[in-house]
């Protein structure tokens, strides 16, 4: 089945730096989409994208759509504090299964302030 | 505009229990769709519901089952439950199949 590799699995850093994260996959995706996720709560939508070679900011986050559309990255300017939690990718897949969201394994953010 | 609603909040039950969680979908969203997230992982895709007909299974067994209602809100039943189950349920509703996923804050299974 579809899986999407996201990287790095943690990050450590201090507040005020800029922070990138990656998916990959081995499949074309329809859509890619990024969550954030605070413990035991649900995944809030942070930037969706929906064509090959989109970059969409919100605020301080920009995310690209890869032109091969086997790839996105997430970037996150000058943190702050309240940006620490587990960031996803997911994507819609191509062809039959395009109506269910595949996620990768997150990312965890700690900001030191 | 009212969003993505989950009861209960927190369910403990024993193995061979079943149990049924629910989800009220986002206004105007006719579709919801079922996802486990276990603890450290990902969330995982159960299963679709598109006005009322299920739309789309994931790798679950049969034990696992759902409902929609005329209004678009959600059930999602586990039969036997196994310690496994252990998990966040989270429900997603959204305007189309296709269309992108707005989650309910969850529901915590502890399964003893």
């Amino acid at each position: 089945g579809q899986q999407l590799n996201q990287s790095p699995q943690s990050m450590f850093i201090q507040e005020g730096e800029d922070v990138s994260m990656n998916c990959t996959s081995s499949s074309i995706f329809n859509t890619w989409l990024w969550y954030k996720q605070d413990p035991g709560e649900g995944p809030v939508l942070l930037i969706a994208l929906y064509k090959a070679g989109e970059l969409t900011s919100n605020g301080r986050l920009t995310a690209q759509f890869g032109i091969t559309r086997k790839d996105s990255f997430l970037n996150i300017s000058a943190s702050i504090p309240s940006d620490v939690g587990i960031y996803f990718c997911a994507g819609h897949g191509s062809g039959g299964s395009n109506y269910k969201l595949t996620f990768g394994k997150g990312t965890l953010l700690t900001v030191n302030p | 505009e009212t969003g993505v609603t989950q009861s209960p909040t927190h369910l403990i039950k024993t193995r061979g229990q079943q149990v049924t969680l629910r989800c009220s979908s986002q206004s105007g969203h006719n579709t919801v769709s079922w996802y486990q997230q276990a603890l450290g992982q990902g969330p995982q895709f159960i299963f679709q519901y598109y006005r009322e007909e299920e739309n789309g299974r994931g790798n679950f067994p049969p034990r696992f089952s759902g409902l929609q209602f005329p209004n678009y809100s959600s059930e999602l039943n586990v039969n036997a439950l196994e310690l496994d189950d252990s998990a966040l349920y989270l429900c997603a509703s959204s305007l189309t199949p296709t269309d992108t996923q707005y989650f309910g804050p969850g529901t915590r299974l502890t399964v003893l």
